[in-house]
């Protein structure tokens, strides 16, 4: 299993970004797959989730609104849209594996992390 | 929204045992998960479902939950258990995940 972020870097406040997943070795449409961040020095906060078959969508309360989850099955790629951008979004976002088949628990595999800066 | 409370830091001896619980509100009806991360490292799933080790999971790591507080166990510390340790849980209403708020285990 193989998760590679990609498209975190520096961005001003109230811009956008579009964060990538690549995943591999495993049945990307099987999994819910999450954005999961990390502010400097601050502990894991789970961002947003997807369904394996893109029908539901999950959103933590200080991003929804803000941040669109989408998946590509046909790609096998999760992306996250980050918008209305602020300086509490700086962190090292994760994209995650959920290990259950179809189902939501736990984080069996993690991607490496990008980095997203917010400032002017 | 849960909230999962972890203590800020542990310290322990090497060869000796630690301890680091998660508090929430009837935790022991849910399943509990626990992650290990290392500086500039990803998190690693050290123990899902309250008890189980993953593949390649030293048996020094345990776990348990009842009550209200879940219990992530290592024994026979070693340096390189240094590091930052996280329970999770999955939380149906609403659908979120939550992460305890970490703590950092240092070996004296």
């Amino acid at each position: 299993v193989q998760l590679l972020e990609s498209g975190g870097g520096l961005e001003q406040p109230g811009g956008s970004l579009r964060l990538s997943c690549a995943a591999s070795g495993f049945t990307f449409r099987s999994h819910v797959m999450s954005w999961v961040r990390q502010a400097p020095g601050k502990g894991l906060e789970w961002v947003s989730a997807m369904s394996g078959n893109g029908d539901r969508t999950y959103y933590a309360d200080s991003v929804k609104g803000r941040f669109t989850i989408s998946r590509d099955t046909a790609n096998d790629t999760l992306y996250l849209q980050l918008d209305s951008l602020s300086a509490e979004d700086t962190a090292i976002y994760y994209c995650a594996k959920d290990r259950t088949m179809g189902g939501t628990n736990c984080f069996d595999y993690w991607g490496q992390g990008i980095l997203v800066t917010v400032s002017s | 929204s849960y909230v999962l409370t972890q203590p800020p830091s542990v310290s322990v001896a090497p060869g000796k045992t630690a301890r680091i619980t998660c508090g929430g509100n009837n935790i022991g009806s849910k399943s509990v998960h626990w992650y290990q991360q290392k500086p500039g490292q990803a998190p690693v799933l050290i123990i899902h479902y309250d008890t189980d080790r993953p593949s390649g999971i030293p048996e020094r790591f345990s776990g348990s939950n009842s009550g209200n507080t879940a219990t992530l166990t290592i024994s026979r510390v070693e340096a390189g258990d240094e590091a930052d340790y996280y329970c999770q849980i999955y939380n149906s209403n609403p659908d979120h995940y939550v992460f305890g708020t970490g703590t950092k285990v240092t070996v004296l």
